[in-house]
């Protein structure tokens, strides 16, 4: 079955500018979490999706928002884009309490 | 990572030497213990997993053990390849949904 796809890939902003990415799951999948990971900060939670319901949120500012599809796919969307919002943007795909699939990642440039 | 510390944060091995890393978790509620590897440039992968009912697993040259009582587990590479160098991080989850994880640790393998 196909993986976890995430588009775009790559993204160059500028500051102040908004941003969308998009993560398409794992048929059947109904959990969609997103990761952001940076080599100051390493690896952090933002937040999960179950059943189109934000089920757990980390600890990041509201700029950093997200949503969930009738079909599972997820969004997050960051606002006023920072420079420190520069990272590689993770979402990852789950069954309840299983193993988490990983999509290639978004890397997102802020200038 | 949150509510999960992991040892070391770098370890650097000689080829055909063991590796142990090791986190230790504070929510008495968790039962799922799964270990991920991200390779540089690469997306996380699950390389083992183990759950609550189970106090060792291994995999031919990965093993992963779990003491519930002292509220630790570790991963025990053995017989270290050079493809082994990567980061490496070990997660905790409960029936609640939220998966948590440590910060990773840097595993350099020289040949």
């Amino acid at each position: 079955k196909a993986g976890v796809t995430q588009t775009p890939r790559y993204l160059i902003k500028t500051r102040g500018q908004q941003v969308t990415l998009s993560c398409s799951p794992i048929s059947g999948h109904r959990s969609v979490s997103w990761y952001q990971q940076t080599p100051g900060q390493g690896l952090q939670f933002l937040f999960e999706y179950f059943s189109e319901t934000q089920r757990n949120k980390g600890n990041f500012p509201g700029r950093f928002s997200g949503r969930q599809f009738s079909n599972s796919r997820s969004e997050m969307n960051v606002s006023t884009l920072e420079l420190g919002d520069s990272a590689l943007y993770l979402c990852a795909s789950s069954m309840r309490e299983s193993e988490q699939y990983f999509g290639p990642g978004t890397r997102l440039t802020v200038t | 990572g949150e509510n999960v510390e992991q040892h070391p944060s770098t370890l650097s091995v000689q080829e055909g030497d063991s590796a142990v890393i090791k986190c230790t978790y504070s929510d008495s509620a968790s039962n799922y213990f799964p270990w991920y590897k991200q390779e540089l440039g690469k997306r996380p992968q699950l390389i083992i997993d183990i759950r609550s009912n189970v106090g060792e697993k291994k995999d031919q040259r990965i093993a992963v053990t779990l003491n519930k009582t002292a509220k630790h587990f570790s991963l025990h590479i053995t017989e270290t390849q050079p493809e082994d160098s990567a980061v490496y991080f070990c997660w905790e989850g409960s029936t609640l949904g939220r998966l948590y994880f440590g910060r990773g640790t840097q595993l350099t393998v020289w040949p």
